[in-house]
């Protein structure tokens, strides 16, 4: 699977849309962007995924450049329960029994 | 509710006892996982079961054994663990297969010690 890079932390305001970037530069053409959030000591909950059309849903947006290079999850309107670690992962979909390898992540702070 | 389901929450345990993890999930699901989180650490694979088969042994001392009776139970049976495997460790579920990005839906972990 394609490695992402992220920044390890990033701090938003309540309120104010949080835009967390994820690089992932070797990714193939089969492989899928998902994102994960973990909020302190719970399991990560799925967020959101794409391929490489633009994604929305009642969590957050997903933009993905054209040449699926990088992307950006949007949270439109950070809340204090949005406080986690975001991680950004690549995977082949369809792919069965095979998991998905999270890396650090960034460290969202959104205070008030 | 998430719907995958693991118990318990808490263990503590020496390094001479012999206890298990267990992990349900009542979502249908033909793919189980265990992770596990250190403090301050990436989640780290440690087993994946497709079909209650074991596809992945990520490298995971023989202290740590799996086992998969069917497609909804996963255990993690543990002996003779060592300080250092105290961790979060996470168990997870997916439906994989043609058409299905597997969305891996995570249990709330168990807690191990190792005194």
């Amino acid at each position: 699977d394609a490695k992402t890079t992220q920044p390890p932390s990033m701090d938003c305001a309540e309120g104010r849309a949080a835009n967390l970037p994820c690089n992932h530069s070797t990714i193939s053409g089969n492989e899928y962007v998902y994102w994960y959030r973990q909020i302190h000591s719970q399991g990560p909950q799925y967020i959101i995924h794409g391929l490489k059309n633009n994604e929305t849903n009642e969590m957050a947006s997903l933009i993905i450049t054209e040449d699926r290079k990088s992307s950006t999850l949007i949270l439109p309107h950070a809340t204090l329960r949005d406080t986690a670690v975001y991680y950004c992962i690549v995977r082949v979909a369809n792919q069965a029994g095979t998991a998905l390898i999270f890396g650090k992540g960034t460290t969202l702070s959104v205070s008030s | 509710e998430t719907g995958v389901t693991q118990t318990p929450r808490h263990l503590v345990m020496g390094m001479t006892n012999k206890k298990s993890l267990k992990c349900e999930q009542h979502l249908g699901h033909n793919a189980m996982y265990w992770y596990k989180q250190s403090a301050k650490k990436p989640l780290e694979l440690m087993f994946v079961y497709s079909l209650e088969e074991r596809v992945e042994n990520n490298s995971v001392p023989s202290r740590f054994s799996p086992e998969c009776p069917n497609s909804s139970h996963l255990f993690l049976h543990l002996h003779t663990l060592q300080p250092e495997d105290s961790a979060l460790y996470l168990c997870a579920s997916s439906q994989d297969g043609l058409g299905r990005f597997g969305e891996l839906f995570f249990g709330e972990g168990s807690r191990l010690t190792v005194l």
